[in-house]
């Protein structure tokens, strides 16, 4: 199985910061990485695929970058919205993946 | 749209069966050429991959449950379904059923609300 290591684990930050949360794979995904959104008590939600593809409807301020094993999510200008738990997760082999997750909540 | 509806017992007893079904609306299990997956999520954990499977039946699951792990797909009732045997309180999580795209990097799409199964006594 491929490991998705995510970092940190967890941040707090303010209304307008810049978070970036990175993802490691344990060996090359090539550009099969994706990040989910989940809020709590809700279903998680596709933010970006293929690592660097931002869903549509997904606000502009999210952005992924990276490929082979490291991956990374940036969010500017955070807002009050944002704050929730984000995930990582590879699609390039079975069993699918995902990184532990990073919760942001505010400062 | 598009819309995915889990359901199946809110409990199940230890040494049973768990059994949930997805429905799937507004669209058909049998176009797009979709995966159709089971994850899940124990309370304040993490997500994990159980499986997933294709309207052609072809399917996959994860290695850690695969010995206990079924899933099926049914086209004229629009559902896919997942069954997990010989649950213990360890198999307790949401369960989500969600659809893996592969016009889309392979990734989630649609997901879910989720079910809590609880396995208790």
């Amino acid at each position: 199985d491929i490991q998705m290591t995510q970092s940190p684990s967890s941040l707090s930050a303010s209304v307008g910061d810049t978070v970036v949360i990175t993802c490691r794979a344990s060996r090359s995904i090539g550009g099969y990485l994706n990040w989910y959104q989940q809020k709590q008590g809700k279903a998680p939600q596709l933010l970006i695929s293929s690592a660097s593809s931002l869903q549509s409807g997904a606000p502009s301020r999210f952005r992924g970058s990276g490929s082979g094993t490291d991956f990374t999510l940036t969010i500017s200008s955070l807002q009050p919205e944002d704050f929730a738990t984000y995930y990582c997760q590879q699609s390039y082999s079975v069993p699918r993946t995902f990184g532990g997750g990073t919760k942001v909540d505010i400062k | 749209q598009v819309q995915l509806q889990g359901s199946g017992p809110g409990l199940v007893k230890p040494s049973q069966t768990l059994s949930l079904t997805c429905a799937v609306s507004g669209g058909s299990v049998s176009s797009g050429g979709y995966w159709w997956t089971w994850i899940r999520q124990r309370p304040g954990k993490g997500l994990e991959w159980i499986a997933y499977i294709h309207d052609t039946g072809s399917s996959d699951s994860n290695p850690s449950l695969k010995s206990r792990v079924s899933v099926s797909i049914d086209t004229s009732q629009n559902q896919f379904s997942l069954k997990l045997t010989s649950v213990t309180v360890a198999d307790t999580a949401v369960y989500f059923c969600a659809r893996e795209s592969p016009m889309d990097g392979e990734s989630l799409d649609l997901w879910g609300r989720g079910t809590l199964v609880t396995v208790s006594s």
